[in-house]
């Protein structure tokens, strides 16, 4: 079965500061991976998407992850933190098979101070 | 494009009541819609997953008969919350595709259930 496990339920960075949420996953076939952005009481916006192309995605609002199968990983990454950066992230896998279904991970919110 | 709405974006309603929650794709038709239940800081757990024209597909443990779901068209469907409780009380999310395989899903803004 394929499942995604967020390392981290809270991430603290300062302003300016490298931002990393981990993502890893299980699946038994190719993967196709996404990562979520939640802002408080909103529905969810996709930051970015893996699916079988390049392995460095990049989204929008500066953010970037690398697919790396080795590691079954799928980290997201923002070089410069921004206050407007915090939020709960979700990693999430498509499930194959059916319906066009996502698995998401436990999230992981990114607190950013100044 | 791809905007996907709510209704209501917040509901209070008393116990033993139903609630109904509705979900439109606004700029695309939906072949697909699913619908989560996220409560106070965890994840999205997927409720059911419908196919416009067709019954929906309930995950296990998910009852049936108390969250209805109906997709009657391709840009809406709607979640009923039946003889509600405050257990219920949940922020309920619906999102939409237009297609199958991996395509991205387009995510309502939620409704909050407060059930009294």
């Amino acid at each position: 079965a394929q499942s995604v496990t967020q390392l981290g339920s809270h991430v603290s960075v300062s302003e300016g500061a490298l931002v990393l949420l981990r993502c890893n996953y299980s699946s038994s076939v190719p993967p196709y991976l996404f990562w979520y952005v939640q802002y408080p009481n909103q529905g969810l916006q996709l930051l970015l998407k893996y699916t079988s192309a390049a392995t460095l995605v990049k989204g929008i609002n500066g953010f970037e992850a690398e697919f790396k199968k080795s590691e079954t990983s799928f980290h997201l990454t923002k070089p410069s933190a921004h206050m407007s950066d915090a939020a709960e992230y979700f990693c999430a896998v498509y499930v194959s098979g059916g319906y066009n279904k996502l698995i998401f991970g436990a999230g992981t919110r990114l607190a950013v101070h100044p | 494009g791809a905007v996907v709405s709510q209704h209501p974006s917040w509901v209070i309603c008393k116990s033993g009541t139903s609630v109904k929650i509705e979900c439109r794709s606004l700029d695309f038709q939906a072949t697909t819609m699913f619908w989560y239940r996220q409560f106070p800081k965890q994840s999205l757990m997927l409720m059911a997953t419908s196919n416009e024209g067709s019954k929906a597909t309930y995950e296990q443990g998910v009852e049936k008969d108390k969250f209805l779901i109906n997709h009657a068209s391709l840009t809406l469907s709607t979640l009923t919350v039946t003889s509600a409780h405050p257990e219920d009380s949940s922020f309920y999310i619906c999102s939409a595709s237009a297609g199958g395989g991996p395509r991205e899903q387009f995510f309502g803004p939620g409704t909050r259930l407060t059930v009294l």
